[in-house]
């Protein structure tokens, strides 16, 4: 089951701060967050595991409401290097290592 | 060593070929994973090697052959493909549930068949 990702697209300046999001219909074990830039390998940012937590990687953080079966990637003071795709994966309850990714938020940072 | 290292970068193939893609990683994950990534979408997951022994086939059609002769060496084996297999085939590996351990991405093989 695909999770959903949104916004599609998201256009920055420099400084700026965004919010991608993530929600799954099923009870989720853990949520993933990868970024992509174009030509490259998709890159890990962080994991969140069920329980509810958030964490932290350098400007970049991330929540994991499991209630809502919701998570939440936070970009503060965007780089010009955070721009690329941002890809959620989640891991259904029950289906170990069957990462399904969402469709993605293409994230451009402008100087 | 921190890289799965995929091979071939390119390939092109018609519909008649078999060819071989082969993904190495000396890192000592025990799970590899194989995926698919059609341009401007999510990767999507193909098949997922445990401890060597195919443990998730995500009903992908048998013109795919997934095989992991070590636990460093993946391989997909290509065989009478469609025009429509044509993507970007990414390599993954983990230490072993993705539920604790990040999945670490080769840089892929893009395939065009023609």
């Amino acid at each position: 089951q695909q999770p959903v990702q949104s916004p599609q697209a998201v256009i920055l300046r420099e400084g700026e701060d965004a919010v991608i999001n993530c929600s799954s219909s099923k009870a989720l074990y853990s949520v993933h967050w990868y970024r992509q830039k174009h030509g490259e390998a998709p890159v890990f940012l962080m994991i969140l595991l069920k329980g509810g937590e958030q964490k932290g990687h350098e400007k970049i953080s991330a929540s994991f409401n499991e209630k809502k079966q919701q998570s939440s990637l936070y970009l503060t003071a965007s780089q010009l290097s955070y721009s690329g795709t941002y890809f959620c994966g989640t891991e259904i309850v029950g289906s170990a290592r069957q990462l399904t990714f969402g469709s993605g938020t293409q994230l451009t940072v402008l100087p | 060593d921190t890289e799965v290292t995929q091979t071939p970068k390119h390939l092109v193939m018609g519909m008649t070929n078999k060819k071989s893609l082969k993904c190495e990683q000396h890192m000592g994950h025990r799970a590899m994973y194989w995926y698919k990534q059609k341009a401007k979408k999510p990767p999507e997951l193909m098949f997922v090697y445990s401890y060597e022994k195919l443990s998730i086939n995500e009903s992908v059609p048998s013109r795919f052959s997934p095989e992991c002769p070590n636990s460093s060496l993946l391989n997909l084996h290509l065989h009478a493909l469609q025009p429509e297999d044509s993507a970007l085939y990414l390599c993954a590996s983990s230490q072993d549930n993705p539920s604790n351990e990040k999945l670490f991405f080769g840089s892929g093989t893009q395939l065009s068949v023609l």
